[in-house]
């Protein structure tokens, strides 16, 4: 069966300071990967999107990055982070030829 | 344009009443529709899909869902709310027969369950 894992759970950082989540899936190939940000009280957002090795496409402008150096492995990065960076930030994955997207735990940022 | 609104922003109801969380969408294709829910702190969670099958779906934990064309809805129903359901549930559809554009989220609805 598919898991999907998002590591670390929890994270507080400085503003200013560089951001690594990453996010692995188990039991599927090639599957188009997803990162969400929720923010406080609020509804998601759809941050970026991959089909493919290498293939980031950024829904909204902003401080944060993506990239899939790995068909199962999907990091979002920030070099400096803002206050407004905070949230809680979900990864998904979807398998080809299907319009179901499965979440991952989530990874709880907080920037002070 | 694909939209999903769902009508309440929070439902409270006593255990062991009936759960109504209301869903209309707009879709230009015939739509995928789903409901997920969301506990304090975790992910989502997929509670039930419609895909143009029947238009009654069942999903997990007792809940169910009807697709009705005419209104343009997907109410999340359940016939007995118990504690462990007191979450945000999530209406969503799909923008796309196919291919590699997003889920259309809702704003979500807060459910709470009264002892």
């Amino acid at each position: 069966s598919q898991t999907i894992h998002q590591w670390p759970a929890t994270l507080v950082q400085p503003v200013g300071s560089p951001l690594s989540l990453e996010c692995t899936v188990e039991g599927t190939s090639n599957p188009n990967l997803y990162w969400y940000r929720q923010a406080a009280g609020r509804g998601l957002q759809l941050l970026f999107y991959s089909v493919g090795i290498g293939q980031i496409s950024s829904e909204v402008p902003q401080n944060l990055s993506a990239s899939r150096p790995q068909d199962r492995q999907f990091i979002l990065s920030s070099k400096k982070l803002l206050l407004s960076d905070s949230g809680f930030y979900l990864c998904a994955w979807r398998g080809r030829g299907s319009d179901t997207q499965y979440f991952g735990p989530g990874t709880r940022l907080t920037v002070l | 344009a694909q939209s999903v609104t769902q009508l309440d922003s929070h439902v409270s109801v006593s255990e062991g009443t009936p759960v109504l969380l209301r869903c209309n969408y707009s879709s230009s294709y015939s739509p995928s529709l789903f409901w997920y829910v969301q506990h304090p702190n975790k992910g989502l969670q997929l509670l039930l899909k419609y895909t143009s099958a029947a238009t009654l779906v069942k999903g997990i934990n007792g809940f169910e869902a009807e697709f009705k064309k005419s209104e343009t809805s997907f109410h999340l129903t359940k016939p007995s709310a118990h504690m462990s359901d007191a979450a945000e549930y999530f209406c969503v559809v799909s923008v796309a027969p196919s291919g590699n554009t997003p889920l259309v989220f809702g704003k979500g609805t807060r459910l709470s369950v009264i002892a």
